[in-house]
């Protein structure tokens, strides 16, 4: 079955610190990535998404992501965080081909300390 | 492009009400939309599967009669929150898709709150 694993439950960083939320997936076939970000209180928000072409993808507010196949990870970063940046991160996955079931991990919640 | 419009965006009701939430593609035909739920300190979970023209397919656990799903045209499917309780409390979120295989697109969310 697939699965996507998100290494850390919480992380809590400075401001200015860099970032890094893995993310890693259990699936064969080809995929369509995704990072969410949940702020507090708001609805979920697109970071980045991948589905084909150059496997670093850039998305909005500085973050990016790179698709790595052979190792079948999505890893988020972020060069220095902000306070603003405090907010669930969610990744998820669709397998290309498939019925579409998009397939999320439980979520890494960021805590940046000003 | 590929814009997915979710409303509300929030709505608070009182409990043994009903709440519709609809999800609509704004520049394209989705021929299948998804209705996800989001738990308290978890990632989003599948309700079920909204292909248009046809009957939803729900995933296990989740009661059919309780969340009533209609996709009556290809931009257009409605999730209908029956009897609320609080427990209903909760965001909901859809995505639809062109075809299989092609990218997901998401709603920005619906966070109901029942009372």
């Amino acid at each position: 079955a697939q699965s996507v694993s998100q290494h850390n439950h919480h992380v809590i960083l400075s401001e200015a610190a860099s970032l890094e939320l893995g993310c890693n997936y259990s699936y064969g076939g080809t995929v369509n990535l995704f990072w969410y970000v949940q702020y507090p209180g708001q609805h979920l928000q697109l970071l980045l998404k991948y589905f084909s072409g150059d496997p670093l993808v850039k998305g909005i507010k500085g973050f990016e992501a790179e698709f790595i196949k052979s190792k079948f990870s999505f890893n988020l970063r972020k060069p220095s965080v902000q306070w603003s940046d405090t907010a669930e991160y969610f990744c998820a996955v669709n397998a290309r081909g498939s019925q579409g079931n998009l397939i999320f991990g439980k979520g890494t919640k960021l805590s940046v300390k000003p | 492009g590929a814009v997915v419009s979710q409303h509300p965006s929030w709505v608070i009701c009182k409990s043994g009400t009903s709440v519709k939430i609809e999800c609509r593609s704004l520049d394209f035909q989705a021929t299948t939309m998804f209705w996800y739920r989001q738990f308290p300190k978890q990632s989003l979970m599948l309700m079920a599967t909204s292909n248009e023209g046809s009957k939803a397919t729900y995933e296990q656990g989740v009661e059919k009669d309780k969340f009533l799903i209609n996709h009556a045209s290809l931009t257009l499917s409605t999730l209908t929150v029956t009897s609320a309780h609080p427990e209903d409390s909760s965001f909901y979120i859809c995505s639809a898709r062109v075809s299989p295989g092609a990218p997901l697109h998401f709603g920005n969310g619906t966070r109901l709150t029942v009372t």
